[in-house]
């Protein structure tokens, strides 16, 4: 059970288009259609911010979107705001009642 | 809603436990499973595994069955041990719900941090 792969860092500047990867493999992202995406800012609690590959919970914007293609998952931000730079991790059910996260990826608006 | 609690710091080849108190909906709630997670210092998200409240638990394998969770439903708390500790589990812990119906963690505690450190 390997962590998945994210970029360590992406950017963008206020306004614009931002896309995290989370690659895996077939036993986990590319095996169920269970992928989230959590926002972490440093001192608070992971924020779930979508599920089942591009589902939003109640109240996260539609700025956030998600996809998956084979074993890679996706993450667009678009319209960026100074309050989008955090940490953002990716987690995928992995088979057996477990889960498998991403390495995080720092993004940052400029 | 979930709160961690613990000692901050534990010695190398103790026990390291710690207590998630649940103080919205039930333990025993058929929907959810209950998880640690932790974050090493400079490192991402590590899961750690999770129980359901009949008991059933699943962990990381790259945890060496160091771990174990468990339920205590008079309290509406669950608990993880982790034992033969070494300075490599120094992290911030995190309690998280999970619902298995989206396989996310839809809520979090807040964290706890935890030095591994004679």
């Amino acid at each position: 059970q390997s962590a998945l792969s994210q970029p360590p860092s992406a950017s963008g500047s206020p306004g614009q288009s931002v896309t995290i990867s989370c690659t895996g493999s077939s036993t986990d992202i590319g095996g169920y259609n269970y992928v989230s995406w959590y926002q972490h800012h440093p001192g608070k609690a992971p924020r779930l911010i979508l599920y089942e590959v591009f589902k939003r919970p109640s109240g996260v914007p539609d700025r956030f979107s998600g996809s998956k293609s084979g074993n890679t998952a996706s993450l667009t931000v678009s319209g960026l705001q100074t309050d989008d730079e955090g940490d953002y991790y990716c987690s995928s059910h992995a088979g057996s009642n477990s889960l498998v996260f991403g390495g995080g990826t720092s993004l940052t608006v400029l | 809603q979930l709160q961690e609690s613990g000692p901050g710091l534990v010695k190398p080849s103790e026990t390291l436990s710690l207590t998630c108190s649940v103080s919205s909906g039930s333990i025993s709630s058929s929907n959810y499973f209950w998880g640690w997670v932790r974050q090493p210092p400079g490192k991402g998200l590590e899961w750690i595994g999770s129980v359901y409240f009949s008991g059933r638990g699943s962990y990381s394998p790259s945890l060496s069955g160091r771990a174990t969770i468990f339920t205590d439903t008079s309290r509406n708390q669950f608990s993880l041990r982790l034992t033969s500790v070494t300075a490599a589990d120094t992290a911030v812990y995190y309690c998280a719900r999970i619902s298995w119906i989206i396989w996310g963690l839809d809520v979090w505690g807040r964290g706890t941090a935890v030095s591994v450190s004679s």
